[in-house]
């Protein structure tokens, strides 16, 4: 069954430096979106993405962040500067089409821990 | 603005035995989709079942089942004969537009 990848599975990082979190969407997908997921609490909409621009942020998607798809397969979001608070899991979820009917299937999680 | 209530933090069930997790939820849109996630201790979102907004049916998916009752906004999910591996949080949402918005879980705990 196809899935969606993400990399790495951990990341440790010191407050300040810059992050990139990686995902290989489903092949066919076209819709790219990223939640955050602060430990022990609900999971959060950021960012969604499609036809190489977002098409919708949450106020959690400040200036720090940002996003972009690389090439043909890869769906990169970027933290320039980490604070504390970005310790988060961070899943990656692709869509055929955004209509709730086609569903989302999520990566596995990155979990940064920033120190 | 979307919001999904989860008013169980944990839950406990029986080997065997059914559990309902309940959800509400409040949009203003009349076209929604609403969907369960399972996310065990090793932290992947699991999907396990969807319900749109026009369906009339009730969805079902092996041991799961969605109970929709539009006109209360309430979409609670049923597992059938609890397995120790259902034990995990378990998350419902809802997508309006482009995005799912998420309820605080409900952690279930299967003993035996």
């Amino acid at each position: 069954e196809p899935e969606v990848t993400q990399t790495p599975s951990h990341q440790v990082t010191q407050m300040g430096q810059e992050v990139i979190l990686r995902c290989v969407p489903i092949s066919n997908h076209l819709y790219f979106y990223w939640y955050r997921q602060i430990l022990g609490q609900k999971v959060e909409f950021l960012v969604s993405f499609y036809n190489n621009e977002i098409s919708e942020k949450s106020e959690i998607f400040d200036d720090q962040f940002s996003v972009e798809r690389p090439d043909g397969s890869n769906f990169t979001l970027k933290i320039r500067s980490t604070k504390l608070e970005d310790s988060a899991m961070y899943f990656c979820a692709s869509s055929e089409a955004p209509s709730h009917s086609y569903g989302y299937t999520f990566g596995s999680g990155t979990r940064l821990t920033v120190v | 603005a979307q919001k999904i209530t989860q008013t169980q933090p944990g839950m406990f069930v029986q080997e065997k035995e059914a559990v309902t997790l309940d959800c509400t939820y409040d949009t203003s849109d009349q076209s929604y989709g609403l969907f369960w996630y399972k996310q065990p201790s090793s932290g992947e979102m699991i999907f396990l079942i969807y319900q749109g907004s026009y369906d009339e049916q009730n969805a079902t998916e092996g041991r799961y089942s969605l109970n929709f009752q539009k006109a209360r906004k309430s979409a609670n999910l049923v597992i059938s004969a609890s397995q120790l591996g259902d034990s995990a949080m378990y998350f419902c949402a809802i997508q309006t537009a482009s995005k799912l918005t998420f309820g605080t879980g409900t952690r279930l705990q299967v003993t035996l």
